[in-house]
């Protein structure tokens, strides 16, 4: 079992609607969690990060953790064409120096 | 701020050549610095992580190496390229406490290996 599970997508949405992004992990010592975008051709960039359960808002941007069920969402509002990228999900175990990645949600916002 | 440099932005090397790709970081001190490679559609692989200068830890065996010989500079290496290195390579840099646990990374190197 893969330790952290994206599923591949892509996922379409229309310009304007909510776009739910979701991620599942299968460590319970995890206890940092981010949201990175990554463009194609481009390097990672942080969306959000979340450390506890609950939600987390910025902007048109919400992370989602549920430490009990193990997974960790991402919705983003009022999609537009310019979120069209990778989504990429990451966590950090206790008392490592590593981040373990998901292998990525490709998002399509049709216009 | 903080700001992660990559050199070059592109490579196309000879199987058999050597790799030298250079990684710094500015405007922080002692990080922790990463270096990942990702294949064409596909995700983030771990290759090397240090925590000093000159701590290596290695994750994957293969022919590459890693060094780091000042604190902000992270160094990849290879004596002798494989079809199989061809890439995307991103180094990242993340703090010690907590709070600057979050990994950030360069623009990366795009490598060719023909």
């Amino acid at each position: 079992q893969k330790e952290v599970e994206q599923n591949s997508g892509p996922l379409s949405v229309p310009e304007g609607a909510i776009a739910s992004l979701n991620c599942t992990y299968s460590d319970r010592g995890s206890q940092s969690f981010f949201w990175y975008r990554q463009y194609s051709g481009k390097s990672p960039e942080l969306i959000m990060s979340i450390y506890s359960n609950g939600d987390k808002e910025d902007g048109r941007f919400t992370a989602q953790l549920n430490k009990a069920s193990q997974y960790v969402s991402l919705l983003i509002r009022d999609s537009q064409p310019s979120d069209s990228a990778t989504y990429l999900c990451a966590l950090r175990m206790d008392s490592s120096y590593k981040l373990i990645f998901g292998s990525g949600t490709r998002l399509l916002v049709r216009p | 701020s903080q700001t992660i440099h990559q050199w070059p932005a592109t490579l196309v090397q000879p199987v058999g050549s050597p790799l030298s790709l250079e990684c710094t970081v500015e405007g922080t001190s002692n990080p922790n610095l990463y270096w990942y490679r990702q294949a064409a559609g596909r995700g983030l692989q771990l290759l090397f992580y240090s925590v000093g200068i000159g701590q290596i830890s290695s994750e994957v065996p293969q022919n590459l190496s890693a060094s780091r010989p000042q604190d902000r500079q992270f160094i990849l290496s290879s004596k002798k390229l494989l079809l199989s290195d061809s890439g995307f390579y991103l180094c990242a840099w993340t703090g010690l406490a907590r709070s600057t646990d979050t990994q950030y990374f360069g623009p990366g190197t795009r490598l060719t290996v023909l």
